[in-house]
């Protein structure tokens, strides 16, 4: 059974550019949430989709923003990049609700660095 | 608000031997779940182990197993005969009830190295 696939793995972004990621979770999985990573910061909660709906959102700026598909894949966008937009952008896929079992799968992650 | 403290920012331990990472946490839920994730170098966050808040007997899975206090809010990982692939951040995390979907609440992190 394949894992949760983030792509791209890398990229090298200059502020004021938009970028995608894209996040296929596990097959049979219908939750994927976002997760921020940075050295200051540590790990913060972007935003939970499920059945293509978001769920519950972080504390975040506007210009993150996320969409989910009918078949559970995910896209996040993030607009104007800032230098602080630097990180590792993880995305987690669960069975159901992420609050009604508890457990996540990570992808390896999309790096993110912005000049 | 919701906050997960690891209070050591990297530790070490010889092989074979045993070594114990704090957590604390701190909620008014009375329904949540609490984690160890294991983030390797350059990998994949894998979990680790779980533990339900309501569920009083301490969760074991392998050579890992949790002190779970939840009057101190006191979260500890135990890792038994450390192995050389034990060297990895551990991150312990909260989850807060239903409508807290998804979202963990991390640690800053702890660094574990295990030496040969």
């Amino acid at each position: 059974k394949a894992g949760v696939t983030q792509t791209p793995r890398y990229l090298i972004k200059t502020r004021g550019q938009q970028v995608t990621l894209s996040c296929s979770p596990i097959s049979g999985h219908r939750s994927v949430s976002w997760y921020q990573q940075t050295p200051g910061q540590g790990l913060q909660f972007l935003f939970e989709y499920f059945s293509e709906t978001q769920r519950n959102k972080g504390n975040f700026p506007g210009r993150f923003s996320g969409r989910q598909f009918s078949n559970s894949r995910s896209e996040m966008n993030v607009s104007t990049l800032e230098l602080g937009d630097s990180a590792l952008y993880l995305c987690a896929s669960s069975l159901a609700l992420a609050g009604v079992n508890g457990e996540l799968f990570f992808g390896e992650g999309s790096r993110l660095t912005v000049l | 608000a919701q906050t997960v403290t690891q209070s050591q920012p990297e530790m070490s331990v010889q092989e074979a031997e045993t070594v114990t990472l704090s957590c604390t946490y701190d909620t008014s839920e009375n329904n949540y779940y609490l984690f160890w994730y294991k983030q390797p170098p350059s990998r994949q966050m894998i979990l680790v182990i779980r533990q339900e808040a309501y569920k009083q007997q301490n969760a074991t899975e392998n050579r890992f197993s949790v002190n779970f206090q939840k009057a101190a809010k006191s979260f500890s990982l135990k890792i038994s005969d450390s192995q050389l692939g034990d060297t990895a951040m551990y991150f312990c995390a909260s989850l807060h009830g239903s409508s807290n979907t998804g979202k963990l609440i991390f640690g800053q992190g702890t660094t574990l190295q295990v030496k040969p």
